[in-house]
């Protein structure tokens, strides 16, 4: 199974909401990422789990909150969203060893803030 | 800032032609690239990979091949076919010593293939 799977597919939430973002893999990986991509960019990190601890934060601000249950799972958890923050979530994972950098990544959740 | 960049945003080649695309990465410390493949409404798909002390790696159909001299990255793809239509983007990831690190991304080049 090299798939990573992330619900839902499609999400719209107003400013004053709490929702959650899910992803998934059963490949045994130890690496996680959270990547935010708008339309007709390239994606851009956000946040990355090794061994299910927080290692990387690119300067993510706080209304957007990751964390990983354990190693099969990741969350990303989202509050007060600004209409800005709408794009295209993609998780990614990969075995977490060092020097290796093959990432997985999932179909990514299409969020639409109003 | 970026550090991984893509030539042309836009690449339009007759099917079944050779496809190059471009990537200019800015640092010389990264030793590993990563080409991925994005269709419309997915997520990014890995293509091929290359470590900094390799200068050309080949799959099936495709090419890697890397200058550190001019820190230049190219993906070629043989026998251009309908199916190979999307955003590709070259991805650098610069090993830190701490584990697993991010992927840095290139502004991406759309391939649009002409029957």
């Amino acid at each position: 199974d090299t798939e990573v799977t992330q619900t839902p597919k499609h999400l719209v939430m107003g400013m004053t909401n709490k929702k959650s973002l899910k992803c998934e893999q059963h490949m045994g990986h130890r690496a996680m990422y959270w990547y935010k991509q708008k339309a007709k960019k390239p994606p851009e990190l956000m946040f990355v789990y090794s061994y299910e601890k927080l290692s990387i934060n690119e300067s993510v601000p706080s209304r957007f909150s990751p964390e990983c249950p354990n190693s099969s799972l990741l969350n990303l958890h989202l509050h007060a969203l600004q209409p800005e923050d709408s794009a295209l979530y993609l998780c990614a994972s990969s075995q977490g060893l060092a020097g290796v950098g093959e990432q997985y990544f999932g179909p990514g959740t299409r969020l639409t803030v109003t | 800032g970026e550090s991984v960049g893509l030539h042309l945003p836009t690449l339009s080649v007759q099917e079944g032609d050779n496809s190059i695309i471009n990537c200019a990465y800015s640092n010389s410390a990264s030793d590993y690239f990563i080409w991925y493949k994005q269709e419309s409404g997915k997520g990014p798909q890995f293509i091929i990979d290359i470590r900094s002390n390799m200068d050309k790696r080949q799959g099936q159909r495709v090419t890697v091949l890397l200058n550190k001299t001019v820190k230049h990255l190219s993906l070629q793809i043989a026998a251009t076919q309908p199916g190979d239509s999307a955003v590709y983007f070259c991805a650098e990831n610069m090993y830190s010593g701490g584990g697993a690190d991010g992927l840095t991304f290139g502004k991406g080049t759309h391939l649009i293939i002409q029957p």
